[in-house]
């Protein structure tokens, strides 16, 4: 199995960027899927944030308050390939996001090494 | 949305020593509980899923506890390449809520 996330970067507040993540070694079309991100640093500030789920098909899709109506998240099963398209970002956006598999229990099986998108002026 | 906390935010131990981390959720997650390792500059990796079934490949030593709202998770016997930062996960309703990390360091 293996994950790969890309396009993170440097963006000004109020920006938009769109998010990849590439996977191969098991049949995506049958596995929902999940974003989540983690802001760098120390501190508290610092854990696990979910972002993001969507349905084997794209039909279904669920987000966190923190990102809703700013975030849109969508897949492309034939390119076994799941998009995060930010707009409108903040400087508290600033996080590695991580793309990862859903397991049956709910857990997240499988990760990518991230991607770190850095919004600031 | 359901609260994850753990406790203790971090600890010092020794290779060799037993070591139990605590997760409390906010309201009962059956046992759709699940416990992550971390190390720095690395994704999290699932240890435990369904409050005590070992992820393949995870070793023995991690075992898993608890159903409702509390849970625990026991490093047997520390070995050096356990020290890490520890998260819990609730999987019983959306959002998955994560705990804040217990950060298990050397003494």
């Amino acid at each position: 199995v293996q994950v790969v996330e890309s396009g993170g970067g440097l963006v000004q507040p109020g920006g938009s960027l769109r998010l990849s993540c590439t996977v191969s070694g098991f049949t995506f079309s049958n596995f929902e899927m999940n974003w989540v991100r983690q802001a760098p640093g120390k501190g508290l500030k610092t854990g696990l944030e979910w972002l993001s789920r969507i349905s084997t098909t794209g039909n279904n899709i669920y987000y966190a308050d923190s990102v809703r109506g700013r975030f849109t998240v969508s897949r492309d099963n034939a390119k076994n390939s799941l998009y995060l398209v930010m707009n409108n970002l903040r400087v508290d956006d600033t996080a590695m996001y991580y793309c990862a598999r859903d397991h049956s229990s709910g857990s997240f099986d499988d990760w990518g090494q991230g991607t770190l998108v850095t919004v600031s002026s | 949305d359901i609260q994850m906390t753990q406790s203790p935010s971090s600890l010092s131990a020794s290779v060799g020593d037993r070591v139990t981390i605590s997760c409390r959720a906010s309201q009962s997650v059956g046992s759709y509980l699940n416990w992550y390792q971390q190390k720095p500059g690395k994704a999290p990796k699932l240890l435990i899923y369904g409050a005590l079934r070992l992820q393949p490949g995870v070793p023995s030593r991690f075992s898993g506890r608890g159903s409702g709202t509390d849970f625990t998770l026991t490093i047997s016997t520390l070995e050096p390449e356990d020290f890490a930062t520890y998260y819990c996960q609730q999987s019983e309703t959306t959002p998955r809520t994560f705990g804040q990390g217990t950060k298990v360091e050397i003494e």
